[in-house]
């Protein structure tokens, strides 16, 4: 079946590192995005992986292994306004639909 | 700013009527896809376009409909409505109909259903 499995809640600090992982079980696969929704607005779009390997964008930073069925979202020097649900999304390679996980809420201490 | 454009931004209501959502997509995409979030849940897809055409179907309600009109703009319809239909309806775009581009989405509506 179709599965993508993210940890419901995470905290952290203020200027640290955080990683949000995301583990999936799909029928194929053609590229995993990750997505950052504040409360109560739209999703926006951070990163995309097709292939293994890291992904870097300024603080954030996506990996991908495809035969672990594995990615992670790394953000650094964390921001109060980091504070956010993180979601996982993967497209499959059947019929190109996405498949979203429920997310991650990330709450940033002071 | 995404580029696509919901409205309205808030709907109240009440059990048993009828409303329509409306959503322009980004210039250019061809793609448009309806979203539902209930408080503090996940995305659920209900439905996407292509072109004009109906792509895929999610947990779509038969009480609900959706098209996509010639000049790309899309209509979600929602009738007989029920307290549980109370959500954020998001509605997104992308270039293609499902490779690699990304989905940016509208801000959403807020419908209130009492």
């Amino acid at each position: 079946g179709q599965n993508i499995d993210q940890p419901t809640e995470m905290t952290a600090t203020e200027g640290a590192i955080v990683q949000i992982n995301c583990t999936y079980q799909t029928s194929g696969f053609n590229g995993l995005f990750w997505y950052q929704q504040h409360a109560g607005e739209a999703p926006t779009f951070l990163s995309y992986n097709v292939l293994d390997g890291l992904e870097e964008k300024g603080r954030f930073s996506s990996f991908l292994s495809r035969s672990k069925g594995y990615s992670y979202l790394l953000l650094k020097e964390l921001q109060m306004k980091d504070s956010a649900s993180y979601l996982c999304a993967v497209r499959e390679d059947s019929n190109y639909q996405l498949i979203w996980g429920a997310g991650t809420k990330l709450i940033i201490k002071p | 700013d995404s580029g696509v454009t919901q409205t309205p931004k808030h709907l109240i209501t009440a059990t048993g009527q009828r409303v329509t959502l409306r959503c322009s997509p980004r210039s250019g995409d061809l793609s448009v896809y309806w979203y539902q979030q209930s408080l503090d849940q996940g995305l659920q897809f209900l439905i996407q376009y292509y072109n004009g055409e109906e792509r895929a179907k999610g947990n779509i309600l038969e009480r609900f409909s959706a098209q996509q009109f010639p000049d790309l703009h899309s209509e979600l319809n929602l009738s007989s409505l029920e307290l549980g239909d109370s959500a954020l309806y998001f509605c997104a775009s992308s270039v293609g109909g499902g490779e690699s581009s990304p989905l940016h989405f509208g801000n959403g509506t807020r419908l209130t259903v009492t």
